[in-house]
């Protein structure tokens, strides 16, 4: 069945340096493609979102691009910075059919050091 | 909008006891659920919903029970509450209509601790 890995964390890094954490996929037809992030003690909200391949979602300084022929959707940001530390969750939307339920990675945490 | 509220924020129960977790939206969106998340952990689902009257279990339904009359509320029924369902439950939203991507709008969560 159709489901999403990403990279495993804690992810730790200094305020200033790039960002990148891998999402890949597998699904049957044409998913949409989601970032979530939940910052501590809230719920998640929509980060970025890519609808077909190629497409690049973007938003607060964070992008992923769809990719078919790698099945990915790898969140990067240039410059990251405290405010940044959250977890992150990669998601895809389920085949025709699934009632709009999203399959969902395990969550990436990040933390950001000034 | 207010978008997706749930109440309470923070619960705590003794084994046994029941209670609902209450779960409101104001975007007219037919597709509503429920997850559990647990520390360190992602998102489980637990019950959803496609519209008033109707719903269907998740991954891990055992223990709780929902109900859908109206298209705003989706209250999450735990019966004989249990160590195991500690966790923070978060609702969440989405339209049938078309060009949305399927985005999911997310509560602020219920954290419940059961002892």
């Amino acid at each position: 069945g159709d489901s999403v890995t990403q990279m495993e964390g804690p992810v730790t890094l200094s305020e200033e340096a790039f960002l990148t954490i891998n999402c890949t996929y597998t699904a049957t037809g044409y998913p949409s493609l989601f970032w979530y992030v939940q910052y501590p003690g809230e719920g998640l909200q929509l980060l970025l979102k890519a609808t077909k391949a190629d497409d690049k979602g973007s938003n607060k300084g964070f992008e992923a691009t769809y990719r078919k022929e790698t099945t990915s959707f790898h969140l990067e940001k240039g410059s990251v910075q405290v405010s940044d530390s959250a977890v992150y969750f990669c998601a895809l939307s389920g085949p025709r059919g699934n009632n709009r339920k999203l399959i969902w990675g395990l969550g990436t945490s990040l933390a950001v050091n000034p | 909008n207010a978008g997706v509220t749930q109440t309470p924020k923070f619960r705590i129960l003794k084994i046994g006891q029941s209670m609902t977790l209450q779960c409101t939206q104001d975007m007219n969106h037919n597709y509503m659920y429920w997850y559990r998340q647990d520390p360190g952990m992602g998102l489980k689902l637990i019950y959803y919903s496609v519209g008033a009257g109707i719903t269907d279990k998740g991954e891990v339904p055992n223990g709780y029970n929902v109900s859908r009359s109206t298209t705003e509320d989706f209250p999450l029924r735990l019966e004989l509450a249990a160590p195991s369902q500690t966790s923070v439950y978060f609702c969440a939203s989405t339209t049938s209509g078309r060009g949305s991507g399927e985005t999911q709008y997310f509560g602020p969560g219920t954290r419940l601790l059961v002892l």
